[in-house]
């Protein structure tokens, strides 16, 4: 069975420090795999899309970054953190051409920044 | 672009009640997929109903159902014996099909209280 896991759960960080959040899918191969914030009480806003290694769209210019190294793996990323970077990261990814056509999601990170 | 509008922000509903849920979209697109997601307190998403565009006829999960109008670009979500559990945030989902860049935009969502 697949599993998506994404870590860490919660993070408190200061204005202006970096930021790297990891996301990892098992069980399957060639997943599209996409970045979601939710700001709080908001719904998900998309940051990053990955169709394959290296290929990455970005929806919202700021100061984030993502990048797929490996088949399964996603990071974001930010060199400084700013105030409006925090929020509750969500990542997710689908099989390409299913029938069955749905988004799974991880358990999410709590971003905090102070 | 696509967008979804969910109209309502939030929403309360007795226990064992029936509640519907409102989201329209707008798309260009004749072939697409419409979702619901529900995120309860954990904040875990899960998937509670799909439609896709092509089929008329409503998609219904136990006591979930839906009403799509895709002349109106319309897809309500209707909730039947409502229990506690239902409480959560739902959120309205669109995606093209079958194209290499599926995107997923979601609506801002609705907060449903379900009142014992």
């Amino acid at each position: 069975s697949q599993t998506i896991h994404q870590w860490p759960a919660t993070l408190v960080q200061p204005v202006g420090s970096p930021l790297s959040l990891e996301c990892t899918v098992e069980g399957t191969s060639n997943p599209n795999l996409y970045w979601y914030r939710q700001a709080a009480g908001r719904g998900l806003q998309l940051l990053f899309y990955s169709v394959g290694i290296g290929q990455i769209s970005s929806e919202v210019p700021q100061n984030l970054s993502a990048s797929r190294p490996q088949d399964r793996q996603f990071i974001l990323s930010s060199k400084k953190l700013l105030l409006s970077d925090s929020g509750f990261y969500l990542c997710a990814w689908k099989r390409k051409g299913s029938t069955n056509e749905k988004l799974f999601f991880g358990s999410g990170t709590q971003l905090s920044v102070l | 672009a696509q967008t979804v509008t969910q109209s309502q922000p939030e929403m309360s509903v007795q226990e064992a009640e029936t509640v519907t849920l409102s989201c329209t979209y707008d798309t260009s697109e004749n072939n697409y997929y419409l979702f619901w997601y529900k995120q309860p307190p954990s904040r875990q998403m899960i998937l509670v109903i799909r439609q896709e565009a092509y089929k008329q006829q409503n998609a219904t999960e136990n006591r979930f159902s839906v009403n799509f109008q895709k002349a109106a670009k319309s897809f309500s979500l209707k909730i039947s014996d409502s229990q506690l559990g239902d409480t959560a945030m739902y959120f309205c989902a669109f995606m093209k099909m079958k194209t290499s860049y599926d995107k997923v935009i979601f609506g801002p969502g609705t907060s449903l209280s379900v009142i014992p």
